[in-house]
């Protein structure tokens, strides 16, 4: 039963290095987000994708893109990582009708 | 706009209750959570209560919901240490136009002191 699986789970990366976080679930569900989570600051949405096919910006989406690649998998990517963008990041998948958030366990990125 | 504001500290001792109030803007929200995290983990659904109810029971928890005032609150009864948390308040926009996602409260971290 693992529901949302996130990789990696740490990451230091130099200031301009590119990466990608990794997110599955097998819940089948239709929505899949990225968030970021800085103290004070709460979860923030950078990215969501309403259905396979489909992605849409949220509030914080300088920086970044991301890939539905199919219904289980949304990508997140930071094409020239940036101080900035040391946060954790939470990938989460719902299904419409009830709107349910499972997250998974968070990303911690580090960028020096 | 949508906002959603929380304290960011409660401390209580255990055995007691514990409030932890939100307040949000979006008077069309359809749902309002309450997400639990705890230390190195991801957020997990405690609770959440349909716009149209005043009130959610659920065993020790007990969610509130005033309308009028745009403000839900969560209180936690005979608080245990394990409890000890981030607590989060959220809201959802209508789906039709926002593909169900959420608008997170900054957190109130909850110590409860043995």
């Amino acid at each position: 039963n693992a529901g949302v699986t996130q990789t990696p789970k740490f990451q230091v990366l130099k200031t301009g290095q590119s990466m990608t976080l990794q997110c599955a679930q097998d819940m089948n569900h239709n929505s899949m987000y990225w968030y970021r989570q800085d103290p004070g600051m709460g979860l923030r949405l950078i990215y969501y994708s309403a259905s396979e096919g489909t992605t849409d910006k949220g509030e914080v989406p300088n920086g970044y893109n991301v890939s539905r690649l199919n219904k289980r998998e949304f990508s997140l990517r930071l094409e020239s990582a940036a101080p900035s963008q040391t946060s954790v990041y939470f990938c989460a998948s719902s299904e419409a009708e009830h709107y349910e958030a499972f997250f998974g366990q968070g990303t911690r990125l580090t960028v020096v | 706009g949508e906002d959603v504001e929380q304290s960011l500290f409660l401390s209580v001792r255990e055995g007691d209750s514990s409030v932890i109030n939100c307040t949000y803007t979006d008077s069309s929200s359809t749902y309002l959570y309450w997400y639990k995290q705890e230390p190195g983990a991801g957020l997990q659904l405690l609770t959440y209560i349909f716009s149209n109810m005043d009130m959610k029971q659920d065993q020790r928890l007990t969610v509130l919901l005033n309308k009028k005032d745009k403000h839900l609150s969560l209180r936690i009864a005979d608080t245990q240490t394990g409890d000890s948390a981030i607590y989060f308040c959220a809201e959802t926009p209508p789906f039709y136009n926002q593909g169900g996602k959420l608008i997170f409260g900054q957190g109130t971290e909850l110590s409860v002191k043995p």
